[in-house]
């Protein structure tokens, strides 16, 4: 089963508002990671956030990450049109290379 | 820098055809290189990673196959399409790690292969 598991699956907001989603996982990580993926085509990495971890800012992206809860959530400041996308957080198995993409929340962004 | 080449864009294919999908990257060595399945807005389904050359592991038995002939090529096969079989599949490449590091862990994918069994 994918150990990644967002929500919302789907988000509507206005332009110039915040966006946020979160991320939950299964098991123990050395790091969580977020990606975008446009329609139809490949994703894009985001921010990584390690597990020793809190809190990550880049740019209008801001990740927070507790481990004791297994969660993670990604708030996008000030929002776009073009931030519409769907968001994905991703996880490894410790030890391993093996990646777990959660289900994604599809996110849209209303002019 | 490095690139990621995925080809064909878009493939249509009859149920029973072969398949053969060909992801290459450019400037770096010894990448992991990782196969994708994604279901119309679903998400990502792992379906083969490779650490090395030959080196190839599955994640979901089926009629898939992958093999990685050169360092940084990474193919994925069939020899008979089914309709489950459709879908846009995605390849992705990460360094390997450093000894005791994780920051190399960032994934970087291909523009994705759509795939449609008839």
């Amino acid at each position: 089963s994918q150990q990644g598991e967002e929500d919302p699956q789907a988000l509507s907001i206005q332009e110039g508002e915040n966006a946020t989603m979160n991320c939950s996982y299964k098991t123990s990580i050395n790091n969580l990671q977020w990606y975008r993926q446009n329609s139809g085509r490949g994703l894009v990495h985001l921010i990584l956030i390690r597990s020793n971890e809190r809190e990550k800012h880049s740019g209008r992206l801001r990740v927070t990450l507790d481990t004791s809860k297994k969660s993670s959530s990604l708030l996008i400041t000030a929002s776009r049109a073009a931030d519409t996308a769907s968001y994905f957080c991703a996880t490894i198995y410790s030890g391993t290379y093996k990646y777990i993409f959660g289900t994604g929340t599809r996110l849209k962004v209303l002019a | 820098s490095q690139t990621i080449h995925q080809w064909p864009a878009t493939l249509v294919q009859p149920v029973g055809s072969p398949l053969s999908l060909e992801c290459t990257v450019e400037g770096t060595s010894n990448p992991n290189l990782y196969w994708y399945r994604q279901a119309a807005g679903r998400g990502l389904q792992l379906l083969f990673y490779s650490v090395g050359i030959g080196q190839i592991s599955s994640e979901v038995p089926q009629n898939l196959s992958a093999s990685r002939p050169q360092d940084r090529q990474f193919i994925l096969s069939s020899k008979k399409l089914l309709l489950s079989d459709s879908g846009f599949y995605l390849c992705a490449w990460s360094r390997q790690r450093t000894s005791g590091g994780t920051s190399t862990d960032t994934q970087y994918f291909g523009p994705g292969t759509r795939l449609t069994v008839l």
